[in-house]
């Protein structure tokens, strides 16, 4: 049983198209991270949230934590095919826990 | 500056064996921390070294084993390999900064397949 539900599984869009991810839990997080991952590649850190109701923006791509610090999301405005790729979620329970928890992943595709 | 570097990318073994892989850090770095991927199960933490101590551990057998040098390079090593253990297994490193959070740089991965 995964601690983050991640959902949906897989996305599938047009280029220039909106999507969203979705990340939650029954659990409290200190800390919220979400990272992309490529066929072949380690994920690689795209953001990391920390206070309830923060939102942060980057470029096309916006993430929400929710103000209980229990779920998150993951917006993506106008997707182009460089946006293909595993998007992970994972959560750190305390501060200073580096022992990260990850949701099972959201397989997004976008087709030119 | 040079990223997280895991040895080797890939590799077949049979069930049985055992398997040794070994992860370099980002220079600075003192933090490694070891995760398993498969299709089923996802992102699973396997343990954390710092300063050439286990900090943290994840639910994982004791066929999973690690260390940390005092360069901060780390190995980790699965004895009597099953077939469930086929994977692609992450390092991730961190400066491990007290008192907030820290980024996790994570390498390529090996990829173990167990036949």
């Amino acid at each position: 049983t995964q601690l983050l539900e991640q959902s949906p599984q897989f996305l599938s869009i047009q280029e220039g198209e909106n999507l969203t991810v979705y990340c939650n839990s029954s659990s409290v997080f200190s800390s919220l991270q979400w990272y992309r991952q490529e066929p072949g590649e380690g994920p690689v850190l795209l953001v990391t949230v920390v206070t309830g109701g923060e939102v942060k923006k980057l470029k096309r791509l916006t993430f929400q934590f929710g103000d209980a610090r229990k779920d998150s999301s993951l917006h993506i405005t106008a997707a182009q095919p460089g946006d293909t790729g595993l998007y992970l979620c994972a959560g750190a329970p305390q501060i200073n826990d580096y022992k990260l928890s990850f949701g099972a992943g959201t397989t997004v595709t976008v087709r030119a | 500056k040079a990223g997280v570097t895991q040895t080797p990318r890939y590799l077949i073994k049979t069930r049985g064996q055992q398997v040794t892989l070994s992860c370099s850090p980002i220079s600075g770095h003192r933090s490694v921390s070891w995760y398993q991927q498969t299709p089923g199960q996802g992102l699973q933490f396997l343990f954390e070294y710092f300063s050439e101590t286990q900090r943290n551990k994840g639910n994982f057998p004791g066929r999973f084993s690690g260390r940390q040098f005092s360069n901060s390079r780390s190995e980790m090593n699965v004895s009597t390999l099953e077939l469930g253990d086929s994977a692609l297994y992450l390092c991730a490193s961190s400066t491990r900064l007290a008192g907030g959070t820290d980024t996790q740089y994570f390498g390529p991965g090996t990829r173990l397949t167990v036949l």
